[in-house]
């Protein structure tokens, strides 16, 4: 496609569940980002994968968060044992080299009640 | 205090108004310089990108840097309806070759431009 998709859109998760969160950059592109966006917020940075390789986690928030991207392409995030301070909007972002110009999908939000 | 600073408005503006949207920061490493627009249950849109300081001009929308004040600004001529939304000033260092584009956002602004 042209732009970056999430999948799913919306997801409501019960406290203490498992969920994955997929991305699909946009074709070719090097860098893939991820943002957790709360309500009335700017988005804040999660990790960064180059290719494959993620060279940045430093931005998730516990070790109940966990992000791949096996072939340098499609990325998910997990989240284990949500909590609700988890509820938030997850952003994807990719770009074509290292970044410094992002392209964002609609974003995954999620409600963990 | 976070490192980058920008009032939440909200902003109502008349249509055919000139927006003036701002943002301070405290990291005096920033180099880039980005403006999102994000409509509401939508991703980010970048709207312009500026690397250092100096003007950049796109359209209707008209981007300053000022490094030395660490201060942004983002002007919208004519605005029109379609412009409300939240925009987002991001910003990121530029700490040489292993560097990467890591944003760090404002709250964002919301504007309405009303007929």
């Amino acid at each position: 496609g042209a732009g970056v998709s999430q999948s799913p859109r919306y997801k409501v998760a019960k406290r203490g569940q498992d969920v994955a969160l997929r991305c699909d950059p946009i074709s070719g592109h090097v860098s893939l980002f991820w943002y957790q966006q709360a309500l009335g917020q700017g988005p804040e940075f999660l990790t960064y994968f180059q290719n494959e390789a993620q060279l940045d986690k430093s931005g998730l928030p516990s070790d109940r968060f966990f992000a791949e991207r096996p072939e340098g392409s499609v990325s998910t995030l997990k989240i284990q044992r949500t909590q609700q301070e988890d509820s938030a909007v997850y952003l994807c972002a990719s770009s074509v080299d290292r970044g410094y110009e992002q392209y964002f999908g609609p974003g995954t939000r999620l409600t963990v009640t | 205090q976070k490192e980058v600073e920008q009032d939440p408005g909200p902003l109502s503006v008349p249509e055919g108004a000139i927006v003036s949207l701002n943002c301070t920061y405290s990291n005096s490493a920033f180099q880039y310089f980005m403006w999102y627009r994000q409509y509401s249950r939508k991703g980010p849109e970048l709207l312009m990108y500026t690397y250092s300081s100096g003007n950049k001009e796109d359209g209707r929308f008209t981007a300053q840097v000022d490094k030395s004040s660490k201060y942004i600004s983002l002007f919208i001529r004519d605005s029109q309806p379609s412009d409300s939304a939240t925009y987002l000033c991001a910003m990121s260092l530029n700490a040489g070759g292993t560097s990467y584009g890591k944003l760090t956002f404002g709250q964002g602004t919301i504007l309405t431009v009303h007929p």
